[in-house]
């Protein structure tokens, strides 16, 4: 398996503000993803992280709301932009290929965001 | 697109008895099917995973099923123990498609002592 962290795991914001969450991966991995999990949900995915080039948006996400980095294969970045109550999730990066395991897809152990 | 739905939303059973989800897919092009388990606070974990070639793979107390013309899978876990106590997503996904992970709605399961 993969050894993911984030930082941070979890803040407090003030609505109107920007946070960006940290993916580190300990190995080489071809695909990073971005979920998001609203309380007592299930998982929702964002964005698929591509190095090199911009992330690629599932519906109802847009890079303005949601920028996402990738300068390399171990690490991605993902702001929120622009607080609002609404966006207090847990934001979870997840890892796929490279040395991994064939079509297995880890989780990092994610970031728990509060905005007032 | 892809639609899978996740039963029941929570479950309690005695330690030592077993405890079984169930899910259903509507996209008969998926063939992957992984479980994974998510405690309080942390992000979620692969415990297993079943192909569609497969109809049934175990690995100690826990069991998955397929069963691909009726396009449901399900997870079983026996000997129940109080570490078991957590929330299971079923998932399901294209083999070469990992970006599509579509997953079910979640299942609290609850261990009573």
């Amino acid at each position: 398996s993969a050894v993911i962290s984030q930082k941070p795991s979890r803040d407090i914001c003030q609505r109107g503000t920007s946070l960006t969450i940290q993916c580190q991966v300990d190995s080489q991995v071809t695909m990073m993803f971005w979920y998001r999990q609203q309380p007592g949900q299930s998982l929702t995915l964002i964005a698929t992280a591509n190095q090199g080039s911009e992330a690629t948006y599932e519906s109802g996400f847009v890079i303005d709301k949601f920028p996402i980095s990738r300068p390399n294969l171990t690490f991605s970045t993902l702001t929120v932009s622009n607080m609002s109550p609404e966006d207090s999730s847990i934001y979870l990066c997840s890892v796929y290929g490279g040395a991994l395991p064939y079509n297995e897809q880890f989780f990092g152990p994610g970031t728990r965001l509060t905005v007032l | 697109g892809e639609n899978v739905e996740q039963h029941p939303s929570t479950l309690s059973v005695q330690e030592g008895d077993s405890a079984v989800i169930k899910c259903t897919y509507s996209d008969s092009a998926s063939n992957y099917f992984p479980w994974y388990k998510q405690e309080l606070g942390k992000g979620p974990q692969l415990i297993i995973d079943i192909r569609s070639n497969v109809g049934e793979k175990k690995d100690q107390r826990i069991a998955v099923t397929l069963n691909k013309t009726a396009k449901h899978f399900s997870l079983h876990i026996t000997e129940t123990q109080p570490e078991d106590s957590a929330v299971y997503f079923c998932a399901a996904s294209r083999y070469s498609s990992a970006s599509k992970i579509i997953f079910g709605s979640g299942t609290r399961l609850s261990i009573r002592p």
